[in-house]
Formats: structure tokens, sequence, C-alpha cells
């Protein structure tokens, strides 16, 4: 069972340049969401999704993109690439209900010079 | 939304029992208690989850006072390899949305030998 997988591990990316970050999950979660991890700054949601077809915002949606037209996909998409957007970013995914707990990768570090 | 406050640091020796408080002033009703472990390089993991008086698992235990406004994670015996970010979220996550919960900074568990 591989869980919630994210590739690539590491990316370097130079200012403009457009990429998107994969994550799939093997568990038939509906719920699905993506962080961003910076020093000193904890874990903070970009976006997530509900179930395929649905996305909504999280805490810091801008300059990110989502989609999920399948249950197991929700790729990130980075349109134009900003050194602020240097971070780790985690994909996690849940079943849909209160008590289910959140499944993490084991994240992608990227690199925007 | 519900926000938490931890310590930022602690440190522990091996064998000994270590208790993260973790605040939550503002928890609503419907809000359940959760905490994550993060290694360094990894994903967070689930731990515990609880909604009100103790909770206990193979790993940890879990108390919620009566007023709700606060939870104390409990590790027994640490050893080294506990030392990581541990993480306190407190959301209701009906619906399966998940926009609710706030990942803060976790507090930094140090065990020495």
């Amino acid at each position: 069972n591989a869980g919630v997988t994210q590739t690539p591990k590491f990316q370097v990316l130079k200012t403009g340049q457009s990429m998107t970050l994969q994550c799939a999950q093997d568990m038939n979660h509906e719920y699905m969401s993506w962080y961003r991890q910076d020093p000193g700054m904890g874990l903070r949601l970009i976006h997530y999704s509900v179930g395929a077809g649905i996305t909504d915002q999280g805490e810091v949606p801008n300059g990110y993109n989502v989609s999920r037209s399948t249950t197991e996909d929700f790729p990130l998409r980075l349109l134009s690439a900003a050194p602020s957007q240097t971070s780790v970013y985690f994909c996690a995914s849940s079943y849909p209900d209160r008590n289910s707990p959140l499944h993490f990768g084991n994240g992608t570090r990227l690199t925007v010079t | 939304l519900a926000k938490t406050t931890q310590p930022i640091s602690m440190d522990s020796y091996e064998g000994q029992e270590v208790n993260i408080t973790c605040s939550h002033n503002n928890i609503a009703t419907n809000d359940y208690i959760t905490w994550y472990q993060q290694f360094p390089s990894q994903g967070p993991r689930f731990i515990i989850q609880g909604y009100k008086t103790k909770v206990t698992n193979e790993v940890a235990s879990l108390f919620i006072p009566a007023d709700r406004k606060s939870s104390t994670l409990s590790l027994p015996r640490v050893s080294l390899s506990d030392t990581a970010v541990y993480y306190c979220l407190v959301g209701d996550r009906r619906g399966g949305s998940q926009g609710n919960l706030i990942f803060g900074k976790g507090t930094k568990l140090s065990v020495k030998p």
C-alpha cells in the first residue's frame, strides 16, 4: 500500500518557470489537500478538495492552481514560479468524516532561484 | 477558526514522561482535538485524536479537561526516536472539509540520552 505519493522529491526552478507537483493516493480518500511548510511557519494550507471536481482555497492560495479530475490525483500547479514559493510542499488525504486522520506524503522540496 | 498555542520547544531525557500542553480557548462545540508528529524530511503523522476526557492508544495519551480549553499530549517513557515536532490541531471536519484545520508552529521536542 503506497499511501500518498508525491513527485518529484526535489525540484529547482528559475523565476517565471512553470511546473506541476504531483500527488497521488491509493486509499480511495475523497479529501485531498496541499500545504507548504516554511522554516518557523508550521504548515499552511494552500488548496483543498472534498471530492473529484470540487476544489477550494486555503490560507495561502495565491500563485497556485489545482484541479481534481479523479479521486486519486490532486496536482498543484505553479504557473510562474517566484522565489517566495521556495518551500517544502506536502500533500495530504483522508476520508470525508470528522474522525478521519490526514495521511501525508513525504513532500517535495522546491527551490526557485 | 480555533487557534492553538503550544510551547515552541521542550527538552527531555530518555525514559522520562513528556507532557505537551496545547491551549485552545475558543474551541467550538463540534471541534475535535488532534495531534500530529513530524520527523525531519517527512510529512506529519497522526498520533491521537479526542473530543473530551481521556484517550489512550499504543503511542500516547490525550487528556482533555471538562472545559476543553486546553489539552495535554502525554508521551510515556520517551526515547531518542521521539525527537520530532508535535502539532496540536483543533477543528470541525463535518462534511470532510479541512479548510478550518490550522497547523500552528508546533512544539519541537528534543530527547537527550
